[in-house]
């Protein structure tokens, strides 16, 4: 069955340093993966999604499959960085996310 | 409107009571999704629309869970009697079709 898991419900960081979010997943199939975000008293966004490759906000993800880990990173943090990030695998054509519990991030001063 | 619109934003419910959640998704996507996270949780799938066809409903928790969106476009989550395990926060996402779904603010249902 898909599953996503995030092993840190917390990862406290001070500001400027470097910032891993580890995601791992199960899936049989060749896997779609996004990283969700959701700042204070906003909805959940998009952050980025490993098939355009892109770097959103200074993040960076890069799809293992050996590892099945998509984790996300960022060599110096922001204290706008803080806030909830979620794993998520889209599967039967997108129909459906599955979510990780999310790893609260905080950075401070 | 700009983004996906969810209503109301909080809801108080005595259990036993029936609770009626709107969604208005971005005008012009076919798809519609509804959620449910728990406190602590991720969000976890309920439901899925393609335009007003009910496409996968595995994700409702017990037959006292029912969604519609008659005419394609603005959905509606209903619980009836509602118990205090049904409290969580209720998310809808849209898309058109394939890719990025966009999230409401969320319905936050306090059975009590």
């Amino acid at each position: 069955a898909q599953r996503v898991t995030q092993p840190e419900k917390l990862l406290s960081v001070f500001k400027g340093a470097p910032v891993e979010l580890k995601c791992n997943y199960s899936y049989s199939g060749s896997p779609e993966l996004f990283w969700y975000v959701q700042y204070s008293r906003q909805r959940l966004q998009l952050l980025l999604r490993h098939i355009s490759r892109e770097s959103i906000k200074g993040f960076t993800a890069d799809l293992n499959k050996g590892e099945t880990s998509f984790h996300l990173k960022k060599p110096f943090a922001q204290e706008e960085d803080s806030a909830m990030y979620y794993c998520a695998l889209p599967y039967t054509g997108f129909q459906k996310l599955v979510f990780g519990t999310g790893t609260r991030l905080l950075v401070s001063p | 409107g700009a983004g996906v619109s969810q209503s109301p934003r909080y809801k108080v419910a005595k259990r036993g009571q029936d609770v009626a959640l709107r969604c208005d998704p971005i005008s012009g996507h076919v798809s519609l999704f509804w959620y449910q996270q728990a406190l602590g949780q991720g969000p976890e799938f309920l439901t899925y629309f393609q335009n007003e066809a009910q496409l996968d409903k595995s994700g409702l928790p017990s037959d006292r869970f029912f969604a519609e969106r008659p005419e394609g476009s603005v959905s509606t989550l209903k619980i009836q009697r509602t118990q205090q395990e049904d409290s969580a926060v209720y998310l809808c996402a849209s898309n058109q079709g394939a890719g990025e779904a966009f999230f409401g603010q969320g319905t936050r249902l306090t059975v009590v």
